[in-house]
Parts: C-alpha cells; structure tokens; sequence
C-alpha cells in the first residue's frame, strides 16, 4: 500500500539551477519525511516535517507541508551534480512508513 | 560508529533454497524493518519488529520469514516459496515506528 507518490518521476537540470519535486498522500500523517538514495546505496533521512508545520528548512533544502491538499514539496536549491539521486517522500500515519516511487533528478554539471 | 549493517552484499540463491539476509545495529533502536525494493520502484515492506520477539508481516511477506531474538538482529529469510526473489533488499531501523530510519546498504539477490 504505497501512500506517497512523487512527480515528477525522474527530473534532469543544470548545476546551479533549483529542482523541486512534489509528493501527494491519501490519508491523514502524524509526519512526512524526505529521504536520498544514491544508486546501489541505501536510504539517507534528509528532513522530517510534523503535519502541524507548514515549511522547514535544512541547508539547501526547503520542504513545505500543505495537509489541506496531501501534498508536498522538497525545494533543493543551488544544485549540485552531487545531488544527483533518487529522492522519496515517505509518510507516517498509525502504520510504518510508506514509501512512494521516488523521483530520480539527474544533476548536470 | 553507529550504524546499521547488512550482509553479504551480493548473494545468488539456487531453485529450491532457502538464504538468509543478515541484519544488524549498534544503535540502540527498538524497531526494524525488512523492504524489497525493485528496479525503478519505491520500497515495499516485508516484515517489521517493533519490539525483540515480536514481528509484523507487512505488505509482501508470502514467501519471506524472520526472526528477532536479539534487539541488534533481524534476519530475513527468503524461502523457496518466494518465486520472484531477484531483488535488492534493504533493512533499516529507527527508535519507534514513526521515528526517521536509518538504512543499511542492502543485499542484492539474484537467481542461479
């Protein structure tokens, strides 16, 4: 029962530029976090968002929170071919965490 | 350091043999998670544990069996009634059930 799904599926830009990817849900969340998986590695946490908060920030990332709409959003700015990853939105409801599929940003230097 | 420890990295399994995935943390966490996840795909949940000698199935256990007798352990076995066993497999743990999780590096399975 996959909850969160994030869109796009894969995103390709520029280094320096901003990527933002987008994760909708269906049912109410105590939180939502946003997690990193470099390829053949596994998940790294990156930023966890209670759903009494509507932004938070951490480095170069800035998530938002909208529980009116199930959604939301990572922001990473400035970035980097580094960044390059699969990026997922996992949420916490009165299960473990779901996971969505993920979106792939290819970061081109 | 603390961590979360998976091995081995690669295993091959033959038709009809079971194989085991070890997993194990120093962290001190209470719960632990066993995902399948395929190519392109998101994570899907095999088995959790939220306390020693206590397990759930989650959302693809047919085929797969485990065990948690020790806080730092939970071992996955894939048994010969899982058809479709080639898959990268990752365990993670956290404090509780709605706590970040910490990954290991998974086992990728492939079939002889």
């Amino acid at each position: 029962s996959q909850q969160g799904e994030e869109d796009p599926q894969a995103l390709s830009i520029q280094e320096g530029e901003n990527a933002t990817m987008n994760c909708s849900y269906k049912t109410s969340i105590n939180n939502l976090q946003w997690y990193r998986q470099n390829s053949g590695r596994g998940l790294v946490h990156l930023i966890l968002i209670r759903s009494n908060e509507r932004e938070k920030h951490s480095g170069r990332l800035r998530v938002t929170l909208d529980t009116s709409k199930k959604s939301s959003s990572l922001l990473i700015t400035a970035s980097r071919a580094a960044d390059t990853a699969s990026y997922f939105c996992a949420t916490d409801g009165n299960t473990p965490l779901v996971f969505g599929k993920g979106t792939r940003l290819s970061v081109i230097a | 350091d603390g961590g979360i420890t998976q091995s081995p990295k690669y295993l091959f399994r033959k038709e009809g043999q079971n194989v085991t995935l070890s997993c194990e943390q120093n962290l001190n966490h209470d719960a632990m998670y066993w995902y399948r996840q395929d190519p392109g795909q998101g994570l899907r949940l095999i088995y959790y544990s939220q306390i020693v000698n206590d397990f759930q199935k989650g959302d693809i256990a047919e085929g797969y069996s485990v065990s948690r007798e020790k806080k730092e352990s939970f071992p996955l076995t894939v048994t010969s009634a899982q058809k479709n066993p080639t898959a990268f497999y990752l365990c993670a743990s956290s404090i509780n059930g709605g706590a970040p999780q910490h990954f290991g590096d998974g086992t990728r399975l492939s079939i002889l």
